[in-house]
């Protein structure tokens, strides 16, 4: 059974600060990771994806890759209001649907 | 990135009916899929729509009351079949162009059962 692990939250921090977003899976063979973010009532917007050990920047959001730890999170750079939503974390594994994981709840605090 | 169109948006329906939900992508995608999200819940995958042939249902799901059709690369359907109120949720079709690529996810239909 593929498994995704997200802590479900929520996680709170001040406007401006840095939010640590976090999740881990079990399938080694996991190919792709992808972090969704959905607002209440509307569906998952891709906001990263990454295949490689390491980070990728895009803005205010750098994703971070260890496979070895099978362990993958976003950062959340000068948070603002806005990015208070639920974030999901989905892995794939080639020719599989995405696997999610639970999501965790962002509450950004102006 | 592709465009996903689901519709209807929201209905509200009898027990006991059917109800079609149809997705329409802007292009030819390689999978598509049938979630469920109940309200604060996470995606559960409902089935993977298949081009021609039948769909693949995960654990839970059945061919009966989830019928699903693929008739070609762009378009898919589901329909919730006898419905009840536990059927009431939001249900999302998503896509993937390639593998190993973003999945896409059309907007969305809010269910409810009365």
């Amino acid at each position: 059974q593929k498994e995704v692990e997200q802590n479900s939250g929520p996680l709170s921090v001040p406007e401006g600060a840095i939010a640590s977003l976090n999740c881990t899976y079990s399938d080694r063979g996991s190919q792709s990771f992808f972090w969704y973010r959905q607002y209440s009532g509307k569906s998952p917007e891709l906001i990263m994806f990454i295949y490689s050990n390491g980070d990728k920047e895009d803005g205010r959001f750098t994703a971070q890759l260890n496979k070895a730890s099978q362990y993958v999170s976003l950062l959340i750079r000068d948070s603002q209001p806005s990015d208070s939503a639920t974030y999901l974390c989905a892995v794939n594994s080639g020719n599989t649907p995405l696997v999610f994981g639970k999501g965790t709840r962002l509450s950004v605090i102006a | 990135s592709a465009v996903i169109s689901q519709k209807p948006s929201r209905d509200i329906c009898q027990r006991g009916t059917s109800l079609t939900i149809q997705c329409q992508v802007d292009s030819q995608v390689t999978m598509m899929f049938w979630y469920r999200q109940q309200p604060g819940q996470s995606l559960t995958l409902i089935a993977t729509a298949n081009q021609g042939s039948e769909a693949t249902y995960e654990s839970g799901f059945v061919i009966d009351k989830f019928p699903i059709s693929r008739p070609n690369l762009t378009f898919s359907t589901l329909t919730v079949s006898n419905m009840s109120p536990e059927d009431s949720s939001i249900y999302l079709c998503s896509a993937l162009r390639e593998l190993n690529t973003e999945a896409f996810f059309g907007q969305g239909t809010r269910l409810t059962v009365v």
